[in-house]
């Protein structure tokens, strides 16, 4: 299966900050990467999919890029609402893998 | 608007079976591919199973291949997750997700999840 590694497992940011989050897969999934946001308690949210289309109500502060097997997702100024635990998948191949995580705290 | 509630989860003994429901609004539950994904208390997503549009292809995990089965009722707009010989390790929140596309591609929607614990 595709192994989805993703960098660094905790990111220590202050508001305003931009933030870049990193995903590698083991095997060249081409542009099919989605990225999720998951807050405590709450079901995931996808935030992006395939090449760098925002899913509706997505603010435009997050940003995403990559292909073939390394991937981003950028956060232009961190606001408040963004603490939280965000989760690369790729759906280019079964079964679809997730990346373990990136939790991004307030410094 | 989009709505998915799963239904279905509890405590049940190892060895047993329990079926999972997703009854679905707001979209053309026939046209999507649907998706269960699960987490495991303070661990991270894990994707179970998916069925296509047309339900006749499905792709499982590995882990689960075997014992759980994915079906949809399109008269009813339900996904259903049937599984069996249950272990320690399946005890997740699972969550049921609506695809991007026909053959499912991305969880576009989720539902909130339900919690399976398999303990004995």
């Amino acid at each position: 299966e595709t192994v989805m590694t993703q960098s660094p497992a905790t990111l220590s940011v202050s508001p305003g900050e931009r933030v870049t989050l990193s995903c590698r897969a083991s095997q060249d999934v081409i542009t099919n990467v989605a990225w999720y946001q998951q807050k405590p308690g709450q079901a995931p949210r996808l935030l992006m999919s395939g090449e760098s289309t925002r899913a509706t109500g997505i603010p435009d502060r997050f940003s995403g890029s990559g292909s073939g097997t390394e991937f981003t997702l950028t956060i232009s100024s961190l606001q408040s609402d963004d603490f939280a635990i965000y989760y690369c998948q790729q759906y280019n191949n079964w079964p679809q893998t997730f990346g373990q995580g990136t939790k991004v705290e307030i410094k | 608007q989009v709505q998915l509630v799963e239904s279905g989860g509890g405590v049940v003994q190892p060895g047993t079976s329990l079926r999972l429901s997703c009854t679905t609004s707001g979209f053309t539950f026939s046209s999507y591919g649907m998706h269960w994904v699960r987490q495991a208390p303070g661990k991270g997503l894990e994707w179970v199973a998916v069925i296509f549009y047309d339900g006749t292809t499905t792709y499982y995990r590995d882990s689960v291949k075997g014992r759980f089965t994915i079906s949809r009722d399109d008269s009813k707009d339900t996904l259903y997750l049937q599984m069996n010989s249950l272990r320690a390790e399946d005890t997740a929140v699972y969550y049921c997700t609506k695809g991007g596309h026909f053959f499912g591609y991305y969880s576009h929607y989720w539902g909130q999840g339900t919690l399976v614990t398999v303990s004995s």
